[in-house]
């Protein structure tokens, strides 16, 4: 069965603080995709990124960055110098790659990480 | 420009009643999906549709019936409310072609009391 682990539940950080959160996958699929998604205060789901199974290559994005280790099965988020409009709820996800008879491509969440930057 | 729309965003009813969400996607996309987060915060998968056909019912009582008349839409009805049923209802849509991340709608707050 597919799981994700998000075992931080909550992070408390002061402004300008480097921040990781982290993923830890389970699947018997080869081929898969990975998420994160913020939800801000109100209430929205922002998409923030996603990777595929095949393409371990880390991603930067401004402040933002992933690390994907395919050998432990995580997919780590890093905030770099936190701001106070970083405060939300994050969520990793896993989901089949493709739409089939089979598989929905459905997302598994995490239980989210609630991220408190303070000024 | 919205991406995905639902109506309505709050939705405060009685045990019993009956009740409508409306989700409409303008991305094109052929895949949709109903999710349930409760309380605690956690999302789950409730229902997925490809081209407005219901791939997958994810142990969701009978009380809860999807309906998708065009592959743009995709309404979730739910009989004889529950105080359970208290939840935030998102849809989502997917992409195809190598574009696989699900946009959200904002989400309807559904209260019963």
């Amino acid at each position: 069965a597919q799981k994700v682990t998000q075992a931080q539940t909550e992070i408390s950080v002061v402004e300008k603080e480097d921040v990781t959160l982290d993923c830890v996958y389970e699947t018997r699929d080869t081929t898969y995709y990975l998420f994160w998604y913020k939800q801000p205060p109100s209430g929205e789901l922002v998409f923030l990124i996603r990777r595929n199974s095949f393409d371990e290559q880390n991603e930067i994005s401004g402040r933002y960055s992933w690390n994907f280790q395919k050998s432990t099965s995580s997919f780590n988020f890093t905030i770099t110098a936190s701001q106070v409009v970083d405060s939300a709820v994050y969520f990793c996800a896993l989901s089949d790659l493709e739409v089939s008879s089979s598989n929905t491509g459905k997302l598994i969440f995490g239980q989210g990480t609630t991220l408190q930057v303070k000024p | 420009d919205t991406a995905v729309s639902q109506t309505p965003k709050y939705l405060v009813t009685q045990m019993g009643n009956d009740k409508s969400i409306k989700c409409e996607q303008n991305l094109g996309h052929d895949t949709m999906y109903w999710y349930k987060q409760d309380s605690k915060k956690f999302l789950k998968i409730m229902f997925s549709y490809n081209n407005k056909e219901l791939i997958i019912n994810e142990t969701v009582p009978n009380r809860f019936s999807p309906k998708s008349p065009d592959k743009a839409h995709l309404n979730l009805h739910i009989n004889s409310l529950e105080l359970g049923d208290s939840a935030v209802y998102f849809c989502a849509s997917r992409g195809a072609g190598g574009f696989y991340e699900q946009y959200f709608g904002p989400g309807t707050r559904l209260t019963v009391t």
